[in-house]
């Protein structure tokens, strides 16, 4: 079953446009973190945001973690043609024997040049 | 090596045969994960291995499907009687423990005709 997901399912944005993509999930987690995958195959780790913090930030890449209301979001801002792919979230549930990453169905998104 | 590295990058094979599906991790990653993809799905998680253990299998749809990572590195994801609906994107990854930054391969894409 579906943990984590995304919202919208497709995003497409002019060059130079910011882009949002959200996450929603069910249960308690440990930590959150965004994935990219260009082309359906390997997936690239992008950022992990623990239960404990809010905000992350890495070069043009913002996460925000609310688990009060059991959401995160994804910035990309200043967006290039080459950001174009499915963006992934995924949890690690809280709690001993929890190992799982688990993928909601993604945010395809379209950067147009 | 540098990353993770998985063979084949394509398997076709018959229905009813057996498929091995191979996963060589980054060096001194003690965490590996197996995956499997749908097309327009997100990661469906099989199988997490720590070290030469299974410390979670509860992904593993049947007993048609089978993993072992003997030595603690490399990992074999056996597919015995292979269906039509075996046919997916088969991800692995690694990592330096649960919770943490998962590093995955480029997949094999596995089709039953």
């Amino acid at each position: 079953s579906q943990q984590g997901e995304e919202d919208p399912q497709a995003l497409s944005i002019q060059e130079g446009e910011n882009a949002t993509m959200n996450c929603s999930y069910k249960t308690s987690i440990n930590n959150l973190q965004w994935y990219r995958q260009n082309s359906g195959r390997g997936l690239v780790h992008l950022i992990l945001i623990r239960s404990n913090e809010r905000e992350k930030h890495s070069g043009r890449l913002r996460v925000t973690l609310d688990t009060s209301k059991k959401s995160s979001s994804l910035l990309i801002t200043a967006s290039r043609a080459a950001d174009t792919a499915s963006y992934f979230c995924a949890t690690v549930l809280s709690g001993a024997g929890s190992y799982q990453l688990t993928f909601g169905k993604g945010t395809k998104l379209s950067v147009i040049p | 090596g540098a990353g993770v590295s998985q063979t084949p990058s394509n398997k076709v094979t018959e229905k009813g045969k057996y498929v091995e599906l191979r996963c060589d991790p980054i060096s001194g990653h003690t965490a590996l994960y197996w995956y499997r993809q749908s097309l327009g799905q997100g990661p469906e998680f099989l199988i997490y291995f720590q070290g030469t253990g299974a410390a979670d299998d509860s992904g593993l749809p049947n007993d048609r499907f089978f993993a072992v990572r003997p030595e603690g590195s490399v990992s074999t994801l056996k597919i015995q009687r292979t269906e039509r609906g075996d046919s997916a994107v088969y991800l692995c990854a690694s990592s330096l423990g649960p919770w943490t930054e998962a590093f995955f391969g480029q997949g094999t894409r596995l089709t039953v005709v």
